[in-house]
């Protein structure tokens, strides 16, 4: 199974600033099927990014994501109010389908 | 657009089987891959397993003893069995569909089980 570890815990910036999630596995993930979920407070999580870099359908273009075999990054370029949430990494490499275990992005 | 909507017993018995039918509308169970994803309260999103729409699964191995996902498309909605549950099973439970396996684009908004006497 492959492990999926997020930093930082929680991330402190203000609207516009700009963030930087990361996402670390255990060992490679298959053809860099690494994707990215926005979770609000009650809702369920929202795909963003799969892929690694590609972005859903309806994801604004301030969202981007990067990274390969083991390192992975989740770009939020220019935070909007709705982007304060919890984000999580998700693997789809392997069996069976792990997630990290969130990054809590906050108002600073 | 699919959407997805969890229904069953918000409450379960330790040692009983939980159920959850997600009734699919504005598609078909008979496209697309259809899972269950669960997260326990103030936790993180653990994948409980999917079933294709031809009909094969695939489940966690940490549950698969214990996990059946099966789909009726005569009611268009697939269903999720977890048995002998205990209190570490107190989750949201969320369905999930996407034309290829392995991410979720559309989801349920989640239904709450616990699990208690």
């Amino acid at each position: 199974e492959i492990v999926l570890t997020q930093s930082p815990g929680t991330l402190s910036l203000s609207p516009g600033e700009r963030a930087t999630l990361s996402c670390m596995a255990s060992q490679t993930i298959a053809n860099n099927y690494l994707a990215w979920y926005r979770q609000k407070p009650g809702q369920a999580p929202r795909l963003l990014i799969y892929g690694a870099a590609r972005r859903a359908t309806g994801i604004p273009d301030r969202f981007s994501g990067s990274g390969s075999g083991t390192d992975f990054t989740l770009t939020i370029s220019g935070l909007e109010p709705e982007d304060f949430a919890v984000y999580y990494c998700q693997q789809y490499g392997s069996s069976p389908r792990t997630f990290g275990q969130g990054t809590k992005l906050e108002i600073k | 657009q699919v959407q997805l909507q969890e229904t069953g017993p918000g409450l379960v018995k330790p040692s009983e089987t939980l159920s959850l039918n997600c009734t699919v509308s504005g598609g078909s169970v008979s496209s697309h891959y259809w899972s269950w994803i669960r997260q326990p309260p103030g936790k993180g999103l653990e994948w409980i397993g999917y079933i294709s729409y031809s009909g094969s699964t695939s489940y966690n191995p940490s549950l698969k003893s214990r996990v059946t996902i099966s789909l009726d498309t005569s009611k268009n909605q697939f269903s999720l069995k977890l048995s002998s549950v205990t209190a570490v099973d107190t989750a949201v439970y969320y369905c999930g569909s996407n034309p290829h396996e392995g991410v979720w684009t559309y989801w349920g908004q989640g239904t709450l089980v616990t699990v208690s006497s």
